[in-house]
């Protein structure tokens, strides 16, 4: 089955700095890449997601890259402010009627003043 | 944050008892999932229905029941059999057109002593 890594596990930066996660899949049939940001105590909440038709996607100060040859993608937050420190999931399935998810374990953001 | 709702947020149990927690969602959506969410892991697909009495197994049903008597409702029975019960437990749904979406319930954090 579908296996997702992510890494790191923790990141540190400073307001304004850039901040980049990523993550790597197993199924090569896997086509549609979410990512999740969820905030201490709450649900997660799609940020950004993409399609295998497509290689990157832009939404403001986040982007999500595509390499399907290599099977990974990432998550770049551009200009981070302190409400972007939360923890952000990836995660992978394949489009199919039913749509499994596969998460990654999560990466914590921490970004300060 | 309307549209899914768990209820309770919080719940207590003894160990070797059963408990039901609930989802309900208004937002007319076909699928519905059960997910488990321990700290520093990612989320784990427990049950999920495609329509309305059908329900599947995911990655990880052992010790949990599910029914889907109603389009609205997925409530999830965590039973004496599931050796680590105590997590924090998401309920999502997905609309069965062309969005890929899943959209997640504010959560419970069962507490099993």
């Amino acid at each position: 089955g579908e296996n997702v890594e992510q890494h790191p596990s923790t990141l540190s930066v400073q307001e304004g700095d850039s901040a980049v996660i990523k993550c790597t899949y197993s199924d090569s049939a896997s086509n549609y890449f979410p990512w999740y940001k969820q905030e201490l105590g709450k649900r997660p909440q799609l940020i950004i997601d993409i399609r295998s038709n497509v290689g990157e996607k832009k939404d403001q100060r986040i982007a999500v890259t595509l390499n399907k040859t290599a099977k990974h993608f990432s998550l770049h937050i551009t200009e981070t402010q302190p409400e972007d420190s939360a923890v952000y999931f990836c995660a992978a399935s394949r489009d199919t009627g039913f749509q499994k998810l596969v998460f990654g374990t999560g990466t914590r953001l921490l970004v300060s003043p | 944050d309307g549209g899914i709702t768990q209820s309770p947020k919080y719940l207590f149990r003894k160990e070797g008892q059963n408990v039901t927690l609930s989802c309900e969602q208004n937002l007319n959506h076909d699928a519905m999932y059960w997910y488990r969410q321990d700290p520093g892991q990612g989320l784990r697909l427990i049950y999920y229905s495609q329509i309305v009495n059908d329900f599947q197994k995911g990655d990880i049903a052992e010790g949990y029941s599910v029914s889907r008597e109603k389009k609205e409702s997925f409530p999830l029975t965590v039973t004496s059999a599931q050796k680590n019960p105590t997590a924090f437990y998401l309920c999502a749904t997905r609309t069965s057109g062309s969005s890929y979406e899943q959209y997640f319930g504010p959560g419970t954090r069962l507490t099993v002593t």
